[in-house]
């Protein structure tokens, strides 16, 4: 079945640029059915959706990250990734990737759930 | 666009049954059937155990079920099992937003 793992450095200082990756297993990430996405939960909270991106490299983001979102799509290496620029204490979270079922724009669910990265912003 | 709102806690006997509530508005769950819900336990991921609406994913036992009506969805769990014990949260399509999230209900069985 599909595995995703995420991975990246776990402490990033303020201003600076957050930088993670997914990597897929046990399934194509060429799926066209499929988008890849990425959600957060900052420690003690709820759920944040960040973003999808399909293998084609169409994005959808959320709108009060989107100017400081880029996700990307390498599917030779069955991985893709996730950049937030100019990081400040309010993006300290547990970050996960996900598939996501989705048409377009329209989501409909995230399955499976990587098993999370935590990132901690502090100088 | 506002987060959906869940209880923030729910509790139940073994064997009873609870139901956790999802309320929205006419721009996410009442507009659509696309509202999923997730399972999470203590410092592990979140699982899908409903989508759309009143799916069941394969491996997620019958006695969680999901259901909607209007602005509010439920999920419904019967015969209670202490490894139901969670926190549980909703998803719907937002339109043009497009995915929203509930607060989480921490799951406590007595």
């Amino acid at each position: 079945q599909v595995q995703l793992q995420e991975s990246g450095p776990g402490l990033v200082k303020p201003s600076q640029t957050l930088s993670l990756t997914c990597t897929v297993s046990g399934g194509s990430i060429s799926s066209g059915d499929f988008y890849w996405g990425w959600i957060r939960q900052p420690p003690g909270k709820g759920l944040e959706w960040i973003g999808n991106i399909h293998y084609t490299g169409t994005t959808y983001y959320n709108p009060s990250l989107k100017s400081r979102i880029a996700l990307s799509v390498d599917s030779f290496n069955s991985q893709f990734s996730l950049k937030l620029t100019s990081v400040t204490a309010a993006d300290t979270a547990v970050y996960y990737c996900a598939r996501v079922r989705a048409n377009g724009d329209y989501i409909y669910w995230f399955d499976p759930w990587g098993q999370g990265a935590l990132v901690t912003v502090s100088s | 666009q506002s987060a959906l709102t869940q209880p923030r806690s729910v509790s139940g006997s073994p064997g009873q049954s609870v139901t956790i509530s999802c309320t929205g508005t006419s721009s996410d769950i009442g507009g659509y059937n696309y509202v999923s819900w997730y399972q999470q336990h203590p410092g592990k991921a979140p699982k899908l155990m409903i989508s759309d609406v009143s799916k069941r994913p394969s491996g997620v036992p019958d006695r969680f079920s999901g259901s909607k009506s209007g602005y509010t969805a439920s999920l419904t769990i019967s015969g209670l099992q202490a490894d139901d014990e969670a926190d549980y949260y909703c998803c719907s399509y937002a339109g043009r937003y497009p995915v929203v999230f509930g607060g989480g209900t921490k799951l406590t069985v007595l």
